[in-house]
């Protein structure tokens, strides 16, 4: 039962341009929003997260989109690095939950 | 920056044996968790432990897994008699507060290799 869905197992971007990594949920009752991304042999580092009452958050040079309508949240990374080549989970919390449900991740590769 | 520490980093065990995964949350944190990453596949929550109990637990955790904080530093994942389906990634995680809002820390993970 995948609640959150990454459909791009991968993504290559070249160097300075915008990265834009797409996650669709399907549960009506998540409240908050989150990306982590992930290096090799490293766990989950927390990126930014989105309450379900907002529809854009922004913080450096990334900036999470919500589309409630569409069940479909964005991450957009401008411009893209070298070090942002990592595998990016999107995630949801749902309503009176403490627990995280990931996505199964989308692997960007930063071209240079 | 505080980390979450988690030991130790590859474990490989016969099946059927016990094993006990380790791990020091940030000093200050009263939620602790446990995730899995089987290769290939998403990060699943196994449990959420808060005041000496568990708060939530998922169907993955049935009663093989047990959790404990044994001297107030430590939080342990022990897996009774082990599968080979228990091979995975197993992320330790903590967070100060209730919900996971502001994203918990999690640690770097322990492999676990059910042989």
């Amino acid at each position: 039962d995948q609640q959150v869905k990454q459909n791009s197992p991968s993504l290559s971007v070249q160097e300075g341009r915008i990265s834009i990594l797409n996650c669709d949920y399907t549960n009506s009752m998540f409240d908050y929003f989150l990306w982590y991304k992930k290096y090799p042999a490293e766990g989950p580092t927390f990126l930014i997260s989105i309450s379900s009452i907002k529809d854009k958050n922004e913080d450096g040079r990334f900036t999470v989109f919500l589309n409630k309508s569409a069940k479909h949240l964005s991450l957009h990374i401008v411009p893209s690095q070298p070090g942002d080549s990592a595998v990016y989970f999107c995630a949801a919390i749902p309503n009176r939950d403490d627990k995280i449900i990931f996505g199964k991740g989308t692997r960007l590769h930063i071209l240079p | 920056e505080p980390e979450v520490t988690q030991t130790p980093s590859h474990q490989v065990t016969q099946m059927g044996q016990e094993v006990i995964l380790r791990c020091v949350p940030i000093s200050n944190h009263l939620y602790f968790y446990w995730y899995r990453q089987i290769l290939g596949q998403k990060v699943e929550f196994l449990v959420s432990f808060y005041n000496n109990e568990i708060s939530e637990k998922s169907e993955i955790f049935d009663d093989q897994f047990s959790v404990e904080r044994p001297d107030g530093s430590n939080f342990t994942l022990k897996i009774r008699s082990t599968k080979l389906e228990d091979s995975a990634m197993y992320f330790c995680a903590s967070s100060e507060g209730a919900r996971a809002n502001y994203g918990y820390t999690f640690g770097s993970g322990t492999r676990l290799t059910v042989v």
